[in-house]
């Protein structure tokens, strides 16, 4: 189907361990972005890509590494969990003006023991 | 740098009744504003958004939003809360980098 989609849903990690977060979507949007979600802060953005091989940090970008390679995936990677890393992850994708909606993927519950 | 200002973290309303979430922002571009939704478990969706058109926006779900720029403010309305209703809603204004700012979230509780 068409979207865009998540893996893993859930995952629990030890502090210390590196864990990867796929994200993939199938419209060709050129843009994604990689957000948390953490209770009385919102969403906030992590790292965010306008194009293949082309990214940029956002507001809370220490921790993570992101790389894209391909249009349609945009991975983010924790190279060394930290509990303070416990949150949930939802990855976005937008065609590409300002105006344009985020779309947005169902979400990864991290949990870092 | 654009930010949003969402008052009020959990907002109860009874079944029937107004809703009103308020959203004010600031932004030092012409400001693309949005509502989104979640719903339990599930990721954002849009439902409604400004990109300097009418000022008065219509959405899903019978939500609208009215832009007012003297009062840098966005807020959401819907005249009959539902049961469906029950979600948290972010406000978001978007910056000059294509980045989206996101405001708390308020959660909304609808009463029977």
């Amino acid at each position: 189907d068409a979207g865009i989609t998540q893996s893993p849903r859930y995952k629990i990690t030890e502090t210390g361990r590196q864990v990867t977060l796929m994200c993939h979507q199938t419209w060709s949007h050129s843009y994604m972005f990689w957000y948390r979600q953490d209770l009385g802060h919102g969403l906030r953005l992590i790292y965010y890509s306008a194009a293949a091989d082309i990214t940029d940090k956002g507001e809370v970008p220490d921790g993570y590494v992101v790389s894209r390679s391909k249009t349609e995936n945009f991975p983010l990677t924790l190279e060394s969990a930290t509990r303070s890393q416990t949150s949930v992850y939802f990855c976005a994708s937008s065609e590409g003006s300002y105006t344009d909606t985020q779309y947005f993927g169902p979400g990864t519950r991290l949990t870092v023991l | 740098a654009q930010s949003v200002t969402q008052l009020g973290s959990h907002v109860s309303v009874s079944e029937g009744a107004l809703v009103l979430l308020r959203c004010n922002y600031s932004s030092s571009v012409p400001p693309y504003l949005f509502w989104y939704v979640q719903y339990p478990n599930q990721g954002l969706q849009l439902l409604l958004k400004y990109t300097s058109a009418a000022t008065l926006v219509k959405g899903i779900n019978g939500f609208e939003a009215e832009f007012k720029k003297s009062e840098t403010s966005f807020h959401l309305t819907k005249p009959s809360a539902h049961m469906s209703d029950a979600a948290e809603y972010f406000c978001a204004v978007r910056d000059g980098n294509n980045r989206l700012a996101f405001g708390k979230g308020n959660q909304v509780v609808v009463i029977p």
